[in-house]
């Protein structure tokens, strides 16, 4: 069974400063991930996606985030914050073969401080 | 390229009114299609998915009903709307594996 799990439902960072967003996955075969994000009252954008090619995914927006095995880990980041990026955050995981759903984690909601 | 298009945008419906919201699709075939729900600072609920015309399963049992009439069409409905019913509905299709493409959603307010 595939799950994932977000440290920390909020965060918040000073403009022009990193962002860390959190995700711990669990499956049972090697998965595939994915980071969305979501805008108030918006549906959700897919920001990038990890399905076994290069450990180091870039995105949209500057966002990267890097599949680390050993740690069962997918974190986002970003160098430099901009007050654009404060929005809703979601993990998710999918087997790759057979399955037709993603799982989610529940989110997190960063915060920009000017 | 492709779209997806939900409606209405909001919605406020009494207790016990019945529900029909709308997905649709343009510039795929036989997508699988997916219904989500989310509740006021919670994550996303899947409801619904869909492999084909026809061909619904469902993942929360509760009070609501899934249709796909059309390849390209999805329909959330309710005969008896619940207080708890209340959240921002949200359509999905996907084609290729495994990432999901969503639509703008449905506010949904039972009062």
């Amino acid at each position: 069974a595939q799950s994932v799990t977000q440290l920390g439902s909020h965060v918040s960072v000073s403009e022009g400063a990193l962002v860390l967003l959190r995700c711990n996955y669990s499956s049972s075969v090697p998965p595939y991930l994915f980071w969305y994000v979501q805008y108030p009252n918006q549906g959700l954008q897919l920001l990038l996606k990890y399905t076994s090619a290069a450990t180091l995914v870039k995105g949209i927006n500057g966002f990267e985030a890097e599949f680390k095995k050993s740690e069962t880990s997918f974190h986002l980041t970003k160098p430099s914050a901009h007050m654009s990026d404060a929005a809703e955050y979601f993990c998710a995981v999918s087997a790759p073969r057979g399955a037709n759903n993603l799982f989610f984690g529940t989110g997190t909601r960063l915060t920009v401080i000017p | 390229s492709q779209t997806i298009h939900q409606w209405p945008a909001t919605l406020v419906q009494p207790v016990g009114s019945p529900l029909s919201l709308e997905c649709t699709v343009e510039g795929t075939s036989n997508p699988n299609l997916y219904w989500y729900r989310q509740a006021a600072g919670r994550g996303l609920q899947l409801l619904f998915y869909s492999v084909g015309i026809g061909q619904i399963s469902s993942e929360v049992p509760q009070n609501l009903s899934a249709s796909r009439p059309q390849d390209r069409q999805f329909i959330l409905s309710s005969k008896k709307l619940l207080l708890s019913d209340s959240g921002f509905y949200l359509c999905a299709w996907r084609d290729k594996p495994y990432e999901q493409y969503f639509g703008p959603g449905t506010r949904l307010t039972v009062t």
